[in-house]
């Protein structure tokens, strides 16, 4: 079945940028998504990208998928303390519509 | 509203009592999806409406989850004679099926079976 992997924990000191990685195994994932869950709260969509697309930027976000070793990135710039949460990476495709999610990355942002 | 409401926002039950969850997607959003997030499994998909099409169930864990939506807007989710292993939050979703199917979480449920 569909897997989804990323690392448990990162964490970088207040204005360094972060980067979150995450490997998928369904070759024909369509979309690919980053989710951000604050303590005590639901999921908030960050961005998500098209598998025919390598990159997108939105402000200090920026998505980087590589296709070919099915690897998918999100890079945050100038990272904040509010920054501080659970990323989780998620993909599906249009036959499946629901989505699998990886286990979710913990950011520590320091001070 | 603006974004999906889910309630209650917190359950404690019983071993063996029935729980309901209820959901209410982003107003025109036509699927509508039920995840749990527990410490031991993560988040899982569990069913998925889309239209007046037959739900997808196959992420349904035990004949003792089922979930209804009625007039392609309000979703109830139950649990009958629930079991500890139950405990978690439960997520529901609304996507406007075709744009990305982007999926908008709402704040969830906790749910506690005693």
């Amino acid at each position: 079945g569909e897997d989804v992997e990323q690392s448990l924990f990162l964490s970088v000191r207040e204005g360094d940028s972060s980067v979150i990685n995450c490997t998928y195994t369904d070759s024909s994932s369509t979309y690919l998504y980053w989710y951000k869950q604050e303590p005590g709260a639901g999921l908030q969509l960050l961005t998500y990208i098209f598998s025919n697309m390598d990159m997108k930027q939105d402000q200090r976000l920026t998505v980087l998928l590589n296709k070919k070793d099915k690897h998918l990135s999100l890079r945050i710039a100038d990272t904040q303390t509010g920054d501080s949460a659970i990323y989780f990476c998620a993909e599906t495709d249009t036959g499946r519509r629901a989505l699998t999610f990886g286990s979710g990355t913990r950011l520590q942002v320091q001070p | 509203g603006a974004g999906v409401s889910q309630s209650p926002s917190n359950k404690v039950t019983e071993k063996g009592k029935d729980v309901e969850l209820r959901c209410d997607p982003i107003s025109g959003h036509t699927a509508l999806y039920w995840y749990r997030q527990s410490l031991g499994q993560g988040l899982e998909f569990l069913i998925y409406f889309q239209g007046n099409s037959a739900p997808d169930k196959s992420g349904l864990p035990s004949d003792r989850f089922s979930a209804e939506r009625t007039g392609g807007s309000v979703s109830t989710l139950t649990i009958q004679r629930t079991q500890q292993e139950d405990s978690a939050v439960y997520l529901c979703a609304s996507s406007l099926a075709g744009v990305a199917d982007t999926q908008y979480f709402g704040p969830g449920t906790r749910l506690t079976v005693l």
